[in-house]
């Protein structure tokens, strides 16, 4: 079965860290696109960060540049985000999710087809 | 950065009705647009990729059209498993974005 797990969210204090992190399962995490994305209580989904198959090319919001960081261990299929710095705003329920893709060419279509059930972070003091 | 805007931001519809929710890009973002279902408490599911491609599994009452910047999400006939929240987004650029939601309710 084609899974994704999320663990290691929890509850800290604005500036604190925490690393998130994503299991793969069913599938072979290596020739996929992954993504974050997190919605805060009450509020619509936000798109976080992205990373390609071998981790060389990495996307984040504006907001969580210079604050977190997306990464990937394929060989033990797993997807990571390093969170610094949290703010209160940053409180959410934060989904990975896998990018398929269909099209050929330089531009393919992307799009997120399995998700995990997600992880809750709380930032408050 | 590209700006996705949905509208409207709720719906109140019966069983039965045909429902249309818009979203428009920013920008041409050509067909780069997918749609996403979530229940409450409930991680989001694809519904359609590239502005109108079904996905595998979702009932022929969902379909999508527009290209460019003005797409179009409708249910052809609501049926009571249909009431969530609505989100299109765009992979055109590798900045992706969501817009706002719609939530369908029950009138």
């Amino acid at each position: 079965e084609v899974q994704l797990v999320e663990s290691g969210g929890g509850s800290v204090q604005p500036g604190g860290s925490l690393r998130l992190s994503c299991e793969a399962s069913g599938f072979t995490l290596s020739n996929y696109w992954m993504t974050w994305v997190r919605q805060a209580p009450g509020k619509g989904l936000e798109w976080v960060a992205d990373i390609k198959e071998d981790g060389t090319e990495r996307y984040c919001v504006d907001s969580v540049k210079g604050r977190f960081i997306i990464s990937r261990d394929n060989a033990k299929n797993s997807l990571f985000l390093q969170m610094n710095g949290l703010r209160v705003e940053d409180t959410a329920v934060y989904f990975c999710a896998r990018d398929d893709y269909t099209g050929t060419g330089a531009r393919p279509y992307y799009y997120m087809d399995v998700w995990g059930k997600g992880t809750t972070v709380t930032v408050s003091s | 950065d590209i700006q996705m805007t949905q509208s409207p931001s709720s719906l109140s519809a019966s069983v039965g009705d045909r429902v249309t929710i818009t979203c428009r890009a920013s920008q041409s973002i050509g067909s780069y647009l997918n749609w996403y279902q979530q229940k409450p408490g409930k991680a989001p599911k694809i519904l359609i990729s590239v502005a109108s491609m079904l996905q595998s599994g979702v009932p022929s009452r969902f379909s999508g059209s527009g290209s460019g910047t003005d797409f179009t999400l409708t249910i052809s006939s609501l049926q009571p498993e249909d009431f969530a929240t609505y989100y299109c987004q765009q992979s055109y650029s590798n900045f992706r974005s969501f817009g706002q939601g719609t939530k369908l309710e029950i009138k």
